[in-house]
């Protein structure tokens, strides 16, 4: 039982150029999301998915697309890196949106030149 | 939608003394207040949390207090250890509309704990 593994752990990439980060979890959870963190922001959330084949929009969601195809897979995808992209992000999930602890992916770390 | 605020956003203890982060929340129908606890290059993890219809709650060296009617939640940690060192965040979960569930967060505290 792995928890949420994410991948990649560090990237980089330069303004414009695309790039998926992707994000599992074997936990059986229904609730996905995807959080970006920030020095003295504390954690955003860009996008969230309730069930397969659903999503909708967090916090800040603008330049981010998410997908969710089936229960374990909640990949993210930057389709035109730009420098405020850089960030750490983290997948989470927990059983149901309002319910249980939210467990967090070791994050991933991006940097856009 | 839900604003969390959280005070203070650095904290430095002789280990051994106790700590208290405080935040207040502004949504009076908020009902689960989690507290993360990040180490450095690692994932938050869940230390302690409350629901609305409990005012304390203990684990060890560890308790979180709520109070509704001022709408502000409080963490604190006794005998402070250097391994308490790590950035702490509370969070709030609010109804955010359409069937939708917010979890809302602190920017968070940086304890230091001074050996």
């Amino acid at each position: 039982n792995a928890g949420v593994t994410q991948t990649p752990k560090f990237h980089i990439l330069k303004t414009g150029q695309s790039m998926t980060l992707q994000c599992a979890q074997d936990m059986n959870h229904g609730y996905l999301s995807w959080y970006r963190q920030d020095p003295g922001m504390g954690l955003r959330r860009i996008h969230y998915s309730v069930a397969a084949g659903i999503t909708d929009k967090g916090e800040v969601p603008d330049g981010y697309n998410v997908s969710r195809s089936n229960t374990e897979d909640f990949p993210l995808r930057l389709e035109s890196a730009a420098p405020s992209q850089t960030s750490v992000y983290f997948c989470a999930s927990r059983l149901a949106e309002n319910t249980g602890e939210l467990f967090f992916g070791e994050g991933s770390r991006l940097t856009v030149l | 939608g839900e604003n969390v605020e959280q005070h203070p956003s650095t904290l430095s203890v002789q280990e051994g003394d106790s700590a208290v982060i405080k935040c207040t929340y502004s949504d009076s129908a908020s009902n689960y207040f989690p507290w993360y606890k990040q180490e450095l290059g690692k994932r938050p993890q869940l230390i302690i949390d409350i629901r609305s219809n409990v005012g304390e709650k203990k684990d060890q060296r560890i308790a979180v207090t709520l109070n509704k009617t001022a709408k502000h939640f409080s963490l604190h940690i006794t005998e402070t250890q250097p391994e308490d060192s790590a950035v702490y965040f509370c969070a709030a979960t609010s109804y955010s509309g359409a069937g939708s569930y917010q979890l809302t967060f602190g920017k968070g505290t940086k304890l230091s704990v001074i050996p």
